[in-house]
């Protein structure tokens, strides 16, 4: 099953816009993962942020957390058609201290930016 | 520097019949994860591996579905007596260490199953 809630499940926008996502999950977790996947294919790593951290920046990327929540939120910065893909967010949930290691994967935002 | 690679990249099998699916992890990695793709949906995991022993094997869907890493390295994932509901792509992941840490995952191999 999936821990994760995104939304929105789509969204459009215009190039130079800024575009934002949200992630809500359910359990304690050692740290959240961004992840940008195109035409279904191969995940491609976009931002680690650990359950002790707030905020974390990479580039165009602003991710944020909030552990009271249960929830995280992308924002991409400045646009670009090429950013055109499906973004998930995923939990490295936790136990004791102790991370389970496997991911848990949201159903996505599908981000369609437009030239 | 050479990523985590799958073969094949597509695979078409009919129902009933037993398909292998390759996965190569960027070479030193210990850690190495199976998950599946429906279409429309979020990666779901299979089972990871430490080494060659399956440290977490709990999201194998039923017992049709078996996956080895032998030597540590390559890993293998077996489904027997195919489903229609078993086509998906099958992502692999590999880690440098292990819990917790970024995972970095291959292109992936869609089944289709008829």
């Amino acid at each position: 099953s999936q821990q994760g809630e995104e939304d929105p499940q789509a969204l459009s926008i215009q190039e130079g816009e800024n575009a934002t996502m949200n992630c809500s999950y359910k359990t304690s977790i050692n740290n959240l993962q961004w992840y940008r996947q195109n035409s279904g294919r191969g995940l491609v790593h976009l931002i680690l942020i650990r359950s002790n951290e707030r905020e974390k920046h990479s580039g165009r990327l602003r991710v944020t957390l909030d552990t009271s929540k249960k929830s995280s939120s992308l924002l991409i910065t400045a646009s670009r058609a090429a950013d055109t893909a499906s973004y998930f967010c995923a939990t490295d949930a936790e136990a004791g201290g102790t991370s389970y290691g496997k991911l848990t994967f949201g159903q996505g935002t599908i981000l369609t930016v437009h030239p | 520097g050479a990523g985590v690679s799958q073969t094949p990249s597509n695979k078409v099998t009919e129902k009933g019949k037993y398909v292998e699916l390759r996965c190569d992890p960027i070479s030193g990695h210990t850690a190495l994860y199976w998950y599946r793709q429906s279409l429309g949906q979020g990666p779901e995991f299979l089972i990871y591996f430490q080494g060659t022993g399956a440290a977490d094997d709990s999201g194998l869907p039923n017992d049709r579905f078996f996956a080895v890493r032998p030597e540590g390295s390559v890993s293998t994932l077996k489904i027997q007596r195919t489903e229609r509901g078993d086509s998906a792509v099958y992502l692999c992941a590999s880690s440098a260490q292990g819990p917790p840490g970024r995972q970095y995952f291959g292109p992936g191999t869609r089944l289709t199953v008829t």
